[in-house]
């Protein structure tokens, strides 16, 4: 079966703009979460969305945002970009809230903010 | 806070040697475990699990020992191979909530 496939795989984008990253689960997974990795940081939860309601949320400031569809695919937006921004943006999904067995990650889209 | 924690950033090994990368975990009513192997420019790969009522568990080449007692948890690689090369992550995951550490990067010499 096909994994979580997320898109796109690279950006570029400038100080001040703003970026929406898409994530679709595996089919039948119905929980997504987003993770910010920076070197050093390791991976930092940023928000899970479970039947299209934001469940839970990371230390992120409110220029993170995210939604999910009623086809449990997910997107996340960060507003008003900043240089710290640049980092490698994973989501991972799992077939519910509160049961984590089968997280499985997508390959990530890696922003670079200029 | 809670946390998971890694006991060496950087592990060397020559081929052929097993590994064996540690991590610390603090939440005691964690029932799950999960190791995860990323290669650069990839995101976390599953490479096994372990549910807290359990101490061992093996797959191909790698077995996850589980000690609630110290709250440790070990990944062993057996013959390690250059292709195991990566950064290994520990995970450990409650009610709602995943915890990863920082990450241990296993560096697999000729």
């Amino acid at each position: 079966k096909a994994g979580v496939t997320q898109t796109p795989r690279y950006l570029i984008k400038t100080r001040g703009q703003q970026v929406t990253l898409s994530c679709s689960p595996i089919s039948g997974h119905r929980s997504v979460s987003w993770y910010q990795q920076t070197p050093g940081q390791g991976l930092q939860f940023l928000f899970e969305y479970f039947s299209e309601t934001q469940r839970n949320k990371g230390n992120f400031p409110g220029r993170f945002s995210g939604r999910q569809f009623s086809n449990s695919r997910s997107e996340m937006n960060v507003s008003t970009l900043e240089l710290g921004d640049s980092a490698l943006y994973l989501c991972a999904s799992s077939l519910t809230t509160g049961d984590n067995y089968g997280y499985t990650f997508g390959s990530g889209t890696r922003l670079t903010v200029v | 806070g809670e946390s998971v924690g890694l006991h060496l950033p950087t592990l060397s090994v020559q081929e052929g040697d097993n590994s064996i990368i540690n991590c610390a975990y603090s939440n005691s009513a964690s029932d799950y475990f999960i190791w995860y192997k990323q290669e650069s420019g990839k995101g976390p790969q599953f490479i096994i699990d372990i549910r807290s009522n359990m101490d061992k568990r093996q797959g191909q080449r790698v077995t996850v020992l589980l000690n609630k007692t110290v709250k440790h948890l070990s990944l062993q690689i057996a013959a390690t191979q250059p292709g195991d090369s990566a950064v290994y992550f520990c995970a450990e995951t409650g009610y709602q909530k995943v915890t990863f550490g920082i990450g241990t990067k296993l560096q697999v010499i000729p």
